[in-house]
C-alpha cells in the first residue's frame, strides 16, 4: 500500500497568516492526489484534485502543488472559516489511502 | 444539489452483522462509482470499499476484505454495505461518498455519516 505522510500533524496560526501543509507519498504517485477539508463534526469536503486543481467554489486562497512524491497545500491568507483538519489522499494505486491529517488551530 | 443520506448504523455486538444504506439524489447515480469511507472516533479517514457504476469492479481495504460486501441498486439510487463478523476496531462513522470522474480517483461529495459502534 502507498503510505501518505502529512506534516505537521497540527499547527497554530493567526488569521491572515500564510499556511503550508506538506504530504509525502511512499512512492511516485504522479499528480494523483486530492486534498480535503474537514471541519469539526462535519463530513470532509474536496478542495483540490489532481494535486493542483481547485474544485469549483473553493476560494482562491487555497492552492496545491507538487508531483511524484512531494505535495503541498497552501492557504495564502488564513480566514476564520479555514480552521479545520486537512487530509491528502492518493489515487494512483488501490487501496486509496489518506494522510494522517493536519489540524489547523487558532493561535 | 447532491445529497447522500446514510442510515442503518447503531450498536452491535462483536461477531454480529449490520447493513448500511446510502440514498443518493441530485446527480445521475449510474454515471459514478460510489464508496464507503470510515473514521474511527478521534482518528483519520480510511477508505473501506468502492464499486463502479455497473458493479463490474469492486474493491475493499484489506482490513474488511472477506467480511464486508458493497453493493448498489441503480433503480433505487442506493448504495449498501453489508458488514459481517464485526469487530471492536470497526467502530467508526461510516461515510458514503460519490466518486469523482473515473472509478478510483477520490470523492467529490460525502454524506454526513452513519455511526457504527461494536461493543458487548
Amino acid at each position: 500500500d502507498i503510505q501518505m505522510t502529512q506534516s505537521p500533524s497540527s499547527l497554530s496560526a493567526s488569521v491572515g497568516d500564510r499556511v503550508t501543509i506538506t504530504c509525502q507519498a511512499s512512492q511516485d504517485i504522479s499528480k494523483y492526489l486530492n486534498w480535503y477539508q474537514q471541519k469539526a463534526g462535519k463530513a470532509p469536503t474536496l478542495l483540490i484534485y489532481d494535486a493542483s486543481n481547485l474544485k469549483t467554489g473553493v476560494p482562491s486562497r487555497f492552492s496545491g502543488s507538487g508531483s511524484g512524491t512531494d505535495f503541498t497545500l497552501t492557504i495564502s491568507s488564513l480566514q476564520p472559516e479555514d480552521f479545520a483538519t486537512y487530509y491528502c489522499q492518493q489515487y494512483d494505486h488501490l487501496p486509496l489511502t489518506f494522510g494522517g491529517g493536519t489540524k489547523v488551530e487558532i493561535k | 444539489e447532491v445529497q447522500l443520506v446514510e442510515s442503518g448504523g447503531g450498536l452491535v455486538q462483536p461477531g454480529r452483522s449490520l447493513r448500511l444504506s446510502c440514498a443518493a439524489s441530485g446527480f445521475t447515480f449510474t454515471d459514478y462509482a460510489m464508496h464507503w469511507v470510515r473514521q474511527a472516533p478521534g482518528k483519520g479517514l480510511e477508505w473501506v470499499s468502492g464499486i463502479t457504476w455497473n458493479s463490474g469492479s469492486i474493491h475493499y481495504a484489506d482490513s474488511v476484505k472477506g467480511r464486508f460486501a458493497i453493493s448498489r441498486d441503480n433503480v433505487r439510487n442506493s448504495l449498501y454495505l453489508q458488514m459481517n463478523s464485526l469487530r471492536a476496531e470497526d467502530t467508526a462513522l461510516y461515510y458514503c461518498a460519490k466518486g469523482r470522474y473515473g472509478a478510483w480517483s477520490g470523492f467529490d461529495f460525502w454524506g454526513q455519516g452513519s455511526l457504527v459502534t461494536v461493543s458487548s
